[in-house]
């Protein structure tokens, strides 16, 4: 059973569209991760969020915390080719020592 | 340059013969981690440590070891690999388990065939 869902699981986009995805649960988390991860690489952190309802932005990134604290939403503005990559959502669970991971979501942005 | 380093990138092997995967980092962190990556189920935590000679399961701990001697290394033992473990693999480490930034390695890729 996973903990966190995400979708879409893959999303192909043109050059300067935008795009949303999406990290999903029934559980409640301390903290919530973005991660990026490109081919032969391990994932890279993006940002954290704590606060119900927080949002963040990294530059054409927004990342949002759920009010709830369940989910999470990444949306990008005018994806670039650069922005091509595994997009990974991580979840704290008060108290816990471990991080559980989401399904994942591959992006590719066509010139 | 703060770092995880895994060895070795690529392993291709049979099943039953035990193997060893290494993972060093150089930030002085406390806490480290293994993870394998199969498609469609993101991360999954193999082990963790939080310090030298403590070490606790994660998610999926069946059919792999790990010891803690030393800070700095977290090496991830495979007794009897089986084709089932075919996988990435990746160590990580942070400063604290908490809401710290994790930093990974690049990656091992398990071939057992």
């Amino acid at each position: 059973t996973q903990l966190l869902e995400q979708s879409p699981q893959f999303l192909s986009i043109q050059e300067g569209e935008n795009l949303t995805v999406y990290c999903n649960s029934s559980s409640v988390f301390s903290s919530l991760q973005w991660y990026r991860q490109e081919p032969g690489e391990g994932p890279v952190l993006l940002v954290t969020v704590v606060t119900g309802g927080e949002v963040k932005k990294l530059k054409r990134l927004t990342f949002q915390f759920g009010d709830a604290r369940k989910d999470s939403s990444l949306h990008i503005t005018a994806a670039q080719p650069g922005d091509t990559g595994l997009y990974l959502c991580a979840g704290r669970q008060t108290g816990a020592n471990n991080l559980f991971f989401g399904t994942g979501t591959r992006l590719t942005v066509i010139p | 340059e703060a770092q995880v380093t895994q060895n070795p990138r690529y392993l291709i092997t049979v099943t039953g013969k035990k193997l060893t995967v290494t993972c060093s980092q150089n930030m002085n962190h406390e806490y480290m981690s293994w993870y394998r990556q199969d498609p469609g189920l993101g991360l999954r935590q193999i082990y963790y440590s939080m310090n030298v000679e403590v070490t606790d399961k994660g998610d999926v701990p069946e059919g792999y070891k790990v010891s803690r001697k030393e800070k700095r290394n977290f090496p991830l033992i495979l007794e009897s690999p089986s084709p089932n473990q075919t996988s990435l693999y990746f160590c990580a480490s942070s400063d604290a388990p908490g809401d710290e930034k994790l930093f990974f390695g690049s990656g091992t890729q398990l071939s057992v065939l």
